[in-house]
């Protein structure tokens, strides 16, 4: 069975530092891009980039380009996504996906992690 | 990045009628279009891609049609338990998402 099994909630002040993870099973982990999906509270999706667990190559939407990193550990398969300087403006939950559904016909995602920024 | 409109942003329908979602891209996605259901506290579920080809397990009540930049979704025979919000996703181009749509039984 194909899992995104995602880390839990953080709760964080402004300007502090995290980083969550995406750990995927059932299935061969370099096969497929990792994509993050930010969704604030009552709010749409939105995607936020992706990356090739295979080799590390990432896209980033424009709209989060510079302000997370997303990488990958493909030997632990998980996929991460940070930020080094958190914002109140980034308290929303954060699935990880697998968005081949192209291909494949099928869409897989995490259980999504909440993140709080607060002071 | 391409951008996804959806409308209406809100829709109200009774148990049994019928509902059509639209999607618009600002430029042609050819068929790479999918449609996702969201329950509150659920992540999206996958009911349609390839813009018309239901996902495994997803009833014959849910269709999806359009090619280029024109979509749509429709729900025949409503039920209380399509009360949800419905996105549609490209991914011709990287991804983006529409804002949604919520769909209300009543």
């Amino acid at each position: 069975e194909v899992q995104l099994v995602q880390s839990g909630a953080e709760v964080k002040q402004p300007g502090e530092s995290l980083r969550i993870s995406c750990k995927g099973s059932g299935y061969t982990f370099t096969y497929y891009w990792i994509n993050w999906v930010r969704q604030v509270p009552g709010k749409g999706l939105q995607w936020m980039g992706r990356i090739d667990p295979l080799d590390s190559d990432v896209n980033y939407s424009p709209s989060f380009q510079g302000h997370v990193t997303i990488s990958v550990d493909k030997s632990i398969s998980t996929a991460y996504l940070q930020w080094s300087g958190l914002e109140a403006s980034d308290s929303a939950i954060y699935y990880c996906a697998r968005l081949e559904v192209g291909t494949t016909g099928v869409g897989y995602w995490g259980q999504g992690t909440l993140v709080t920024v607060s002071s | 990045e391409i951008v996804m409109t959806q409308s209406p942003t809100t829709l109200s329908v009774s148990p049994g009628e019928r509902a059509t979602l639209s999607c618009r891209a600002r430029q042609s996605i050819n068929s790479n279009l999918a449609w996702y259901q969201q329950r509150p506290g659920q992540p999206p579920r996958l009911l349609i891609y390839g813009a018309s080809t239901r996902a495994a397990g997803i009833p014959a009540r849910f269709s999806g049609s359009g090619s280029g930049t024109d979509f749509s979704l429709t729900i025949t025979s409503l039920q209380s338990e399509d009360s949800a919000i419905y996105y549609c996703q490209q991914y011709n181009n990287w991804h983006s998402f529409g804002q949604g749509t919520k769909l209300e039984i009543k």
